[in-house]
């Protein structure tokens, strides 16, 4: 049974550039949170996609969007990087009110230069 | 205020010693709390989930006191392999169980 799978692991782009990250979450899970964090803190959430909609949002600017597909996988697309952009983006999933019991990817390491 | 609150350390430790760690949380309301690992450059995984009545896995120990908004976990016996961050983590909304991380306590365990 595949874990929470991110794609790609790691990634470098420029200021201004856009990037789209991937999340395929654990098997039966239906709902999928976004995380950034930067180097020595800790996860800050960003969003949480459920039945393909946004249901729940942290403070992060609009330059910040996701998508969940029917088959629960989703994407996290970042627009406009700067170079604060840079962090850790973890992946979430879980089972819908599942007592906050959730499942991390590995991450993507995004670097902005 | 930040809505969760733990000291970075790091601790320093000899192996075998007693290490606890303590977190303070802002929101009363909060229903659901945890204690995650962090090894370096690797994802979060749960550690614990902390009950009212303190609740024990092996070494770990973790006390949640709601009056105080208080969460501990205690290591006991530390191992060279407990070295890692221990993020102390509180479930900020019951309707999406969106998680509210502190900025974790790093651990280091020595020979």
């Amino acid at each position: 049974d595949a874990g929470v799978t991110q794609s790609p692991t790691h990634l470098i782009k420029t200021r201004g550039q856009q990037v789209t990250l991937r999340c395929s979450p654990k098997s039966g899970h239906d709902t999928v949170s976004w995380y950034q964090q930067a180097l020595g803190q800790g996860p800050q959430f960003i969003f949480q996609y459920y039945e393909e909609e946004e249901r729940q949002r942290g403070n992060f600017p609009d330059r910040f969007s996701g998508h969940q597909y029917p088959n629960y996988s989703s994407e996290l697309n970042v627009n406009a990087l700067l170079l604060g952009d840079s962090a850790l983006y973890l992946c979430a999933s879980s089972l819908d009110r599942g007592q906050g019991h959730q499942y991390f990817g590995s991450g993507t390491r995004l670097t902005v230069v | 205020r930040k809505e969760v609150e733990q000291d970075p350390g790091p601790f320093n430790v000899p192996e075998g010693a007693t290490v606890a760690f303590n977190c303070t949380y802002s929101n009363s309301a909060s229903q659901s709390f945890f204690w995650y690992r962090q090894d370096c450059r690797k994802e979060p995984k749960l550690l614990m989930s902390v009950y009212s009545s303190g609740n024990e896995d092996g070494r770990f120990t973790a006390q949640l006191n709601r009056a105080s908004q208080y969460i501990s976990l205690l290591i006991r016996d530390s191992k060279l392999s407990d070295s890692a961050t221990y993020l102390c983590v509180v479930n900020g909304d019951l309707r999406t169980d969106k998680l509210i991380f502190g900025t974790g306590t790093r651990l280091q365990v020595f020979p």
